[in-house]
């Protein structure tokens, strides 16, 4: 059972434009949303997160959004640049677990930013 | 500033080899730490958590363990290694505001 879906498994953008990487889920007790970067051979690389208090959170070039009633979050990236490159990760995770942070984790997207 | 290490990068082993992953965190106390796999072409898969030392749970039937000697020290062992245990291993702590951030990762290749 995939709780959390990452549906396009690459997505192809030009330099300057806008990325958007989605994900979904099926968990209603998931309530803190997180997206991360991995490079090949190594270890993924926090980006940014959202509570499901909100409905958005914004850092420099990567906003999150979260959409609770149709269970979706997206990350745009702009504007995309080469150094994107890499493999995003939508992970989620709920407030059950006494503390600890149990991360779902979506199969990922390969984004390829083209000069 | 809070540093995860985790050893080795790479390791190839034979099947039936035992296996032993370390992890260490620097620059807190108690953290929540996180074995996790990555299978080819997969997401991450949380194997093991630990919320304090000696305290272990594991989310997946497995040939693998974890156990926490010390505070900031988590270990991932297996006596006896079979070809699906092939992976790539990453080790995680999570903060208060339940931040996960992950160290560089073990290339676990078993022939």
């Amino acid at each position: 059972d995939q709780q959390v879906k990452q549906n396009s498994p690459s997505l192809s953008v030009q330099e300057g434009r806008i990325s958007i990487l989605n994900c979904d889920y099926t968990n209603s007790m998931f309530d803190y949303f997180l997206w991360y970067k991995k490079y090949p051979a190594e270890g993924p690389t926090f980006l940014i997160s959202i509570s499901s208090i909100k409905d958005k959170n914004e850092d420099g070039r990567f906003t999150v959004f979260l959409n609770k009633s149709a269970k979706h979050l997206s990350l745009h990236i702009v504007p995309s640049q080469p150094g994107d490159s890499a493999v995003y990760f939508c992970a989620a995770s709920d407030d059950q677990s006494g503390g600890a942070q149990k991360l779902v984790f979506g199969q990922g997207t390969r984004l390829t930013i083209n000069p | 500033s809070q540093t995860i290490h985790q050893w080795p990068a790479t390791l190839v082993q034979p099947v039936g080899s035992p296996l032993s992953l370390e992890c260490t965190v620097e620059g807190t106390s108690n953290p929540n730490l996180y074995w996790y796999r990555q299978a080819a072409g997969r997401g991450l898969q949380l194997l093991f958590y630990s919320v304090g030392i000696g305290q272990i749970s594991s989310e997946v039937p497995q040939n693998l363990s974890a156990s926490r000697p010390q505070d900031r020290q988590f270990i991932l062992s297996s006596k006896k290694l079979l070809l699906s245990d092939s992976g790539f291993y990453l080790c995680a702590w999570s903060r208060p505001d339940r931040r996960a951030f992950f160290g560089q990762g073990t290339r676990l290749t078993v022939v």
